[in-house]
């Protein structure tokens, strides 16, 4: 889920667990949807996408799933392993609120995989 | 990482100096970013650029100016640096306008005392 508060929610989840992480986007004007990951002390690194005309794109132990209906995102992580250890946020492509044009991030969910 | 580098690393600065961060990208993208990253709050468009010398505002952009005088560089400047711009300063690069993924570069820790 988003934050609210200076701290990101986490979800812990024993290693070869499958992880589910959500987000709920702002705009219903919004087509183009993103997420990343982002490693302590680096740059957000691209996950997967999935256009608005999809609801549900797979990539390499990821899966990504849209439901505009009530304007939610979810990331499944398959089999998760130390290394995806990481806080994940989504994009979205349409302004949120009083926001600039370009994408808008959300404020992320820290994934804690637990030996 | 997409070929983006961001110079200095890690900077600290008294208030009131003028600060320079540098953005390179070896991509050839057409648009490039600034943004700031802050406890409780999402990455925050700073300014962007989709051509050289063709910028703009973004959703924080009070403080800040910025420059492309060659595809492969943006300069984002703070004329007089002030505490509550102490943050984490990333740069990002992409082909296309809002229906493609940005790619980041490392960041910059500025720290204004």
């Amino acid at each position: 889920g988003e934050s609210v508060g200076l701290h990101l929610p986490t979800l812990s989840v024993q290693e070869g667990d499958n992880s589910i992480i959500n987000c709920a986007y702002s705009n219903s004007a919004s087509d183009y949807f993103i997420w990343y990951k982002q490693e302590s002390g680096k740059g957000p690194q691209f996950i997967i996408d999935i256009r608005s005309n999809m609801d549900k794109r797979q990539g390499q132990r990821v899966t990504v799933l849209l439901n505009k209906t009530v304007k939610h995102l979810s990331l499944q992580i398959a089999a998760t392993q130390p290394g995806d250890s990481a806080v994940y946020f989504c994009a979205e492509n349409a302004k949120s609120g009083g926001g600039a044009d370009g994408l808008t991030f959300g404020k992320g969910t820290h994934l804690i995989i637990q030996p | 990482d997409a070929g983006i580098t961001q110079s200095p690393r890690h900077k600290v600065t008294e208030t009131g100096t003028p600060v320079t961060l540098r953005c390179h990208q070896t991509e050839n993208h057409r648009y490039m970013y600034w943004y700031r990253q802050d406890p409780g709050h999402g990455l925050r468009l700073i300014h962007y650029s989709y051509g050289v010398k063709d910028t703009d505002k973004g959703e924080v952009s009070d403080g800040y100016s910025v420059s492309r005088s060659k595809t492969e560089d943006f300069l984002l400047t703070l004329e007089s640096a002030t505490s509550s711009q102490t943050s984490v300063y990333f740069c990002a690069i992409s082909e296309k306008w809002r229906e493609d993924e940005q790619y980041f570069g490392p960041g910059t820790r500025l720290t204004v005392t």
